[in-house]
């Protein structure tokens, strides 16, 4: 299996512009989550999905932030307007029996 | 107060030094994960145990349940493990959430 894919591996955009940010997890995995990594905050967990379905989002900052799994093998956090203090790494993990997998992440500069 | 605490913030050692990194947290968990951070950025995963020791090449990881703690061993440490090493814990409220430990950065000298 080639692991968790994220799309883009980095993403500079400007201040109002949308934002959206993909994910495909590993094969038979039940579990989905979404991260986002700063200097100031460390990891933090948006979301997470649980065969598809969103189960807890109340890490999600605001309603400018949005995220959806259509089915088992993608997902997406959306973030409209942007804003710079959105400025950091969004990693997506998924989780089968035990461990979570983490992608490579998405560094997200909004200027 | 935090959770999940982690010492040392950060630790510098010569190459072939035994490491200990340390996690206490102040919640009832299921389960306690050590997580790798290279400086590259990418996670890995290394440990998740919810009682006694695991080991795994020249790492170790060990949890204490009653005293709430948990170290992570590195044996003849190498430059190549210099990373940031994340505790986090499966807390027991009833959901799959990972609380975090912000982080031990870890140096090895040459």
């Amino acid at each position: 299996d080639a692991g968790v894919i994220q799309s883009p591996r980095h993403e500079v955009t400007e201040m109002g512009q949308e934002v959206t940010l993909r994910c495909k997890p590993i094969s038979g995995h039940d579990y989905l989550f979404w991260y986002r990594q700063t200097m100031m905050r460390g990891l933090e967990l948006l979301i997470y999905f649980n065969n598809n379905v969103p189960i807890d989002d109340s890490g999600m900052p605001e309603d400018r932030f949005s995220a959806k799994m259509p089915n088992a093998s993608f997902s997406t956090l959306k973030i409209q307007p942007s804003e710079p203090r959105d400025s950091a790494v969004y990693f997506c993990a998924s989780r089968g029996q035990e461990t979570q997998y983490f992608g490579p992440g998405t560094r997200l500069l909004v200027l | 107060k935090n959770e999940v605490e982690q010492s040392p913030q950060n630790l510098t050692a010569q190459e072939g030094e035994f490491i200990t990194i340390n996690c206490s947290y102040s919640v009832g968990i299921s389960a306690l994960h050590w997580l790798q951070q290279h400086p590259g950025g990418g996670i890995v995963s290394l440990f998740m145990l919810s009682s006694g020791k695991k080991k795994h090449g020249r790492l170790i990881a060990t949890i204490n349940i009653q005293e709430k703690h948990s170290s992570l061993h590195i044996t003849a440490s190498h430059p190549r493990d210099s990373a940031v090493y994340i505790c986090a814990v499966d807390a027991n409220f009833g959901n799959e959430k990972l609380t975090f430990g912000t982080g031990t950065r870890l140096t090895i000298i040459p």
